[in-house]
């Protein structure tokens, strides 16, 4: 059976810091990765990532794929509280979609 | 331009009603996904419309949930006899296209189904 795992579940860090977010799954029909944002209702795109150690950036955030031992992580340097949310990767089609960590950042 | 919409944002039923969800994918989008979201858990796949017809519907939980896009654009979810498991955040989302692998989709804000 497909399965996405995320890990932390939940996380409280202090702005400043830095995170890293786990991505772990196992999909019999891959064909790319995406991670999410979602604060309040509707998930944001973040990341699409294909192909395995090409990593994707976009200002404090970034994310890499690794498609032999089947993860991928989401990097948030400089965390500021604006980046409390969920974050949700997804994989498969259709998507199938881990249960997010729950990222707080505290002032 | 206009990003996904979806009403009602919050629908309170009683228990063995009939509901309606309605979605507006952005225009052109020819692709459009349901989903349902429970507390604490990622969005769960119900079913995806390529056009007018349903590709797949495997996520449908059972016969009581039915979804229709008779023009290609908008959708309705329907969902009969509804019962307290019913009762969740029902995302949409919509993407240019699903035939050709993957393409980002974008959500919209969701209907909070509440069944008493």
């Amino acid at each position: 059976e497909d399965k996405v795992v995320q890990s932390p579940l939940s996380l409280v860090v202090h702005e400043g810091d830095t995170v890293t977010l786990n991505c772990s799954y196992e999909v019999t029909n891959f064909r790319s990765l995406l991670w999410y944002k979602q604060e309040k209702k509707a998930p944001t795109f973040l990341f699409m990532l294909t192909s395995s150690g090409i990593e994707k950036k976009s200002g404090r955030l970034s994310s890499i794929l690794d498609k032999k031992e089947l993860f991928s992580i989401l990097n948030i340097t400089a965390t500021q509280t604006g980046d409390s949310a969920i974050y949700l990767c997804a994989v498969g089609r259709p998507m199938r979609f881990g249960a997010g960590t729950r990222l707080t950042v505290k002032p | 331009g206009a990003g996904v919409s979806q009403t009602p944002s919050n629908k309170v039923t009683e228990k063995g009603k009939y509901v309606e969800l309605r979605c507006d994918p952005i225009s052109g989008h020819t692709a459009l996904y349901w989903y349902r979201q429970s507390l604490g858990q990622g969005p769960e796949f119900l079913i995806y419309f390529q056009g007018t017809g349903a590709a797949d519907d495997s996520g449908l939980p059972n016969d009581r949930f039915f979804a229709v896009r008779p023009e290609g654009s908008v959708s309705t979810l329907k969902i009969q006899r509804t019962e307290r498991g019913d009762s969740a955040v029902y995302l949409c989302a919509s993407s240019s296209s699903a035939t050709s692998g993957t393409r980002e989709q974008f959500f919209g804000p969701g209907t909070r189904l509440t069944v008493l």
